[in-house]
């Protein structure tokens, strides 16, 4: 069965510093997305990433596949208490079938 | 457009009683998903149609669950029997063509009682 395991689950960190999420997946896939989600809210879109060496940037975020480590990372710079949310990674496997890690719940401190 | 619609936004039921939610995708989109996604958890993943066609329906919860799409626009998702254990936001989603990210409605918030 297809796992999706993010790192950390929670995050709380300062406003200013920097970190990294991590998403592993178990299976072959060359697509990958990144979705933020606030509290009682739907799923919005950051980052759609399709092939080996994508890497994609948005304002403090910046999203990066590498698939034959079965990695995708997304780095925060300079957070702000904006970024405040949980983030997922989904897997696609097969037509649009996305498989959502875990999520990872970031705290930005001021 | 205004993106994914889905109604109603909240449904609070009693168990053992049938509920139906509604999902108006954007409207050049021909894929259409459903997710359930309970507390602290990440959405998961339950069916999905192209056009009218209900392509994968194995991932539904149980054979309480159903979801048509008959004319290749809206969706309905039907829940018969509901059980406590169903309490969880419903999530739809759609995208245009395969490779493109799915944008989501606000999700229908169920409480069985």
């Amino acid at each position: 069965e297809l796992k999706v395991e993010q790192n950390p689950l929670f995050l709380s960190m300062q406003e200013g510093k920097n970190y990294t999420i991590y998403c592993n997946y178990s299976t072959t896939s060359d697509r990958l997305y990144w979705y933020r989600q606030d509290p009682g809210k739907s799923l919005e879109s950051l980052f759609v990433l399709l092939s080996n060496g994508a890497v994609k940037q948005e304002g403090r975020l910046m999203a990066s596949l590498d698939t034959k480590a079965r990695l995708s990372t997304l780095h925060i710079t300079a957070a702000v208490h904006d970024l405040s949310a949980t983030y997922f990674c989904a897997v696609d496997i097969i037509g649009n079938q996305f498989y959502f890690g875990t999520g990872t719940s970031l705290t930005v401190i001021p | 457009d205004t993106g994914v619609s889905q109604d109603p936004r909240h449904k609070i039921t009693k168990r053992g009683q049938n509920v139906t939610f509604r999902c108006d995708p954007i409207s050049e989109h021909n894929r259409l998903y459903w997710y359930r996604q309970t507390l602290g958890q990440g959405p998961e993943f339950l069916t999905y149609f192209q056009n009218e066609a209900q392509l994968e329906k194995s991932r539904l919860l149980s054979d309480r669950f159903s979801a048509e799409r008959p004319k290749g626009s809206f969706s309905t998702l039907e829940i018969q029997r509901t059980e406590q254990g169903d309490s969880a936001m419903y999530l739809c989603a759609s995208s245009f063509l395969l490779g493109t990210e799915a944008f989501f409605g606000q999700g229908t918030r169920l409480t069985v009682v």
